[in-house]
């Protein structure tokens, strides 16, 4: 069965540096996404993207926010100056129809 | 507020007991319901979904209710097993959803359920 694959699964930075999460979504999907949760709280929409940019952002998905895809198989999401609040899980997803995630990566800023 | 939530943080049932999760959503143009199922160290999986124009839908061994009128999902496990112990999360498209193409989901907080053997 095909896999949205997401690395690392574990990140640990220091605040203020700036991190790159990375994900290959399934290959025939047209749609992307990033979600975020943090421990113990629910799944949080940050950015959809499709045709090279971006289509919907949630209040999350700040300036110090991007996304990308750099070639035909990667997504990343790139977080300029990590702040101690943007530790949690983050999961790319992807879909044609029905979406499928990631295991995700697990973001601790210190 | 939130637009999706659950009543139960959560749930434990014995295994072969039916389970019965419940969630309310308070956004009556939502048009498309999700239920996922997350394991510890995992991302949601998809286990069962239902268009607003449905009140039932049934996949194998679970089953999905959908009351418009009260505003409120709920996923029916039968026969409970362990494997099926996690976090189960309901999930609304804000607007209408047409069936493909990109849509942003709103999760609810989640409720874990428990199976004791």
């Amino acid at each position: 069965e095909p896999e949205v694959t997401q690395t690392p699964s574990h990140q640990v930075t220091q605040m203020g540096q700036e991190v790159i999460l990375r994900c290959v979504p399934i290959s025939n999907h047209l749609y992307f996404y990033w979600y975020r949760q943090i421990l113990g709280q629910k799944v949080e929409f940050l950015v959809s993207f499709y045709n090279n940019e971006i289509s919907e952002k949630s209040e999350i998905f700040d300036d110090q926010f991007s996304v990308e895809r750099p070639d035909g198989s990667n997504f990343t999401l790139k977080i300029r100056s990590t702040k101690l609040e943007d530790s949690a899980m983050y999961f790319c997803a992807s879909n044609r129809v029905g979406y499928t995630f990631g295991s995700g990566t697990r973001l601790t800023v210190v | 507020g939130e637009s999706v939530g659950l009543h139960l943080p959560t749930l434990s049932v014995q295994e072969g007991d039916n389970s019965i999760i419940n969630c309310a959503y308070s956004n009556s143009a939502s048009d498309y319901f999700i239920w996922y199922k997350q394991e510890s160290g995992k991302g949601p999986q998809f286990i069962i979904d239902i268009r607003s124009n449905m009140d039932k839908r049934q996949g194998q061994r679970v089953t999905v209710l959908l009351n418009k009128t009260v505003k409120h999902l709920s996923l029916q496990i039968a026969a409970t097993q362990p494997g099926d112990s996690a976090v189960y999360f309901c999930a609304e498209t804000l607007g209408s959803y047409s069936g493909a193409g990109s849509y942003q989901l709103t999760f609810g907080k989640g409720t874990k359920l428990s199976v004791i053997p």
